[in-house]
């Protein structure tokens, strides 16, 4: 069984558009992440959230907005897409804040 | 940004053990050490993590120094599918704002 999936794992789509980005992880962890990793490989946190806490990275736009409908999923709604949002996106999981964490296969998202 | 200091890549033969070394000189008592790797086209994948004592796994060692500036990842026998980004990753705080990742070191497989 996979432990962190996202879906879809590729995604096309115009600029201006509204897009999710659905990330689902069965280890029973209380803490999701999602991260931004970009053409040139750099990987950046976006946002964690714990316990209905969400932490947010300063520099993500206000058009990304993570969604938790329940403690095994974070979703990722990206609004009024951007061609600078083309990136490999990964959500992550770990039982606790400083435990290890475990990373889906990403989805690379394409802004044309 | 990124607190620690890797070389951009290193090269090793395979069967044999590979040390990847990491610079922390900022780390404070409460930072935890992390490693993670990353294959091509594949998420980041946790390799071992430490506070202070050495530290071994089924995927590797983690050598701390006394001082906690530095840290060694080892790889006892590498094989081509070691193949990928080793990040060295100083988790601060609570660790509640994720993983601040390098660029890490590149380490390449000769068979």
């Amino acid at each position: 069984d996979t432990a962190v999936s996202q879906t879809p794992k590729y995604l096309v789509t115009q600029m201006g558009n509204d897009k999710s980005i659905k990330c689902e992880q069965n280890l029973g962890h209380d803490t999701m992440y999602w991260y931004k990793q970009d053409s040139k490989k750099f990987l950046k946190i976006m946002f964690s959230y714990n316990n209905k806490e969400l932490i947010i990275n300063e520099t993500v736009p206000n058009r990304f907005s993570p969604k938790s409908p329940d403690k095994a999923h974070l979703n990722l709604h990206i609004n009024s897409l951007e061609l600078g949002d083309s990136a490999v996106y990964f959500c992550a999981s770990s039982p606790q804040v400083n435990n290890e964490q475990f990373f889906g296969p990403g989805t690379r998202l394409t802004v044309l | 940004d990124a607190k620690t200091t890797q070389p951009n890549s290193m090269e090793s033969n395979e069967e044999e053990p590979v040390h990847l070394p990491c610079n922390h000189s900022t780390i404070s008592g409460t930072d935890y050490i992390h490693w993670y790797r990353q294959l091509p086209s594949q998420g980041p994948e946790y390799v071992i993590h430490g506070l202070t004592s050495n530290v071994n796994n089924r995927m590797a060692s983690l050598a701390i120094a006394e001082d906690r500036k530095s840290s060694t990842l080892i790889l006892h026998r590498a094989t081509l599918r070691d193949a990928a980004v080793y990040y060295c990753i100083l988790l601060t705080g609570g660790g509640a704002d994720g993983l601040t990742f390098g660029k890490g070191t590149h380490l390449i497989i000769q068979p």
